[in-house]
């Protein structure tokens, strides 16, 4: 039972370039969420989806774009990359009330 | 808006010693509450799951608690191990605009001594 899968596990951009970090999960769960984990800091909520077709923004939106065309997936997309992007992405899948479950990250370096 | 702190941020422990670690939250209308651990450079596991009528979950070494009325949750880590290093987090669910909205403290990073 793979969970949670994030792809790549690492990445090198350059500024002004875009990439898509994907996300796949295989438990049906209804909710999925984009995070960034920032050195010594907490987990800021990036954008967030209650189901296909239905997205909405998180607390630090900008700069980001999803998608979610399935249950299954949840593509993070950067444009125009930027230094301040460079982090650690979290994707997350959760049923409403119950336990969430993460990926194990993508760790991205904007240069 | 909910904010949770988690204190201490940081917490070096003989090994051996049972250790507590903190979360506090402002709004008590949550759903459960969930503490996490991550190790350096790695995803966060699932340690503990409290739904918001519960007071009390066990799994092996740890025991959490949850009082919603103060806004308060412990970890309790007995017979601590050098394993039992990393960041704990906790987290907390809550109806949000209609969507369930998980809000992280910023974690105690635990360090266990040989």
């Amino acid at each position: 039972n793979a969970g949670v899968t994030q792809t790549p596990k690492f990445r090198i951009l350059k500024i002004g370039q875009s990439m898509t970090l994907q996300c796949t999960q295989d438990m049906n769960h209804n909710y999925m969420y984009w995070y960034r984990q920032d050195p010594g800091m907490g987990l800021k909520l990036i954008y967030y989806s209650v189901g296909a077709g239905i997205t909405d923004k998180g607390e630090v939106p900008n700069g980001y774009n999803v998608s979610r065309s399935t249950t299954e997936d949840f593509p993070l997309r950067l444009e125009l990359a930027a230094p301040s992007q460079t982090s650690v992405y979290f994707c997350a899948t959760a049923t409403g009330g119950s336990e969430a479950f993460f990926g194990q990250g993508t760790r991205l370096t904007v240069v | 808006k909910q904010e949770v702190t988690q204190i201490p941020a940081a917490l070096s422990v003989p090994e051996g010693e049972n250790l507590v670690l903190n979360c506090s939250f402002t709004d008590s209308a949550i759903y459960n509450l969930q503490w996490f651990r991550q190790d350096p450079g790695k995803g966060l596991t699932s340690l503990l799951l409290i739904q918001s009528s519960q007071r009390e979950q066990t799994s092996g070494r740890l025991n959490a608690s949850l009082d919603k009325s103060s806004g308060r949750s412990t970890l309790y880590i007995a017979a601590s191990q050098p394993g039992d290093s990393a960041t704990y987090l906790c987290a907390v669910p809550m109806n949000s605009g209609g969507y369930q909205k998980v809000t992280f403290g910023t974690g105690t990073k635990l360090q266990v001594i040989p």
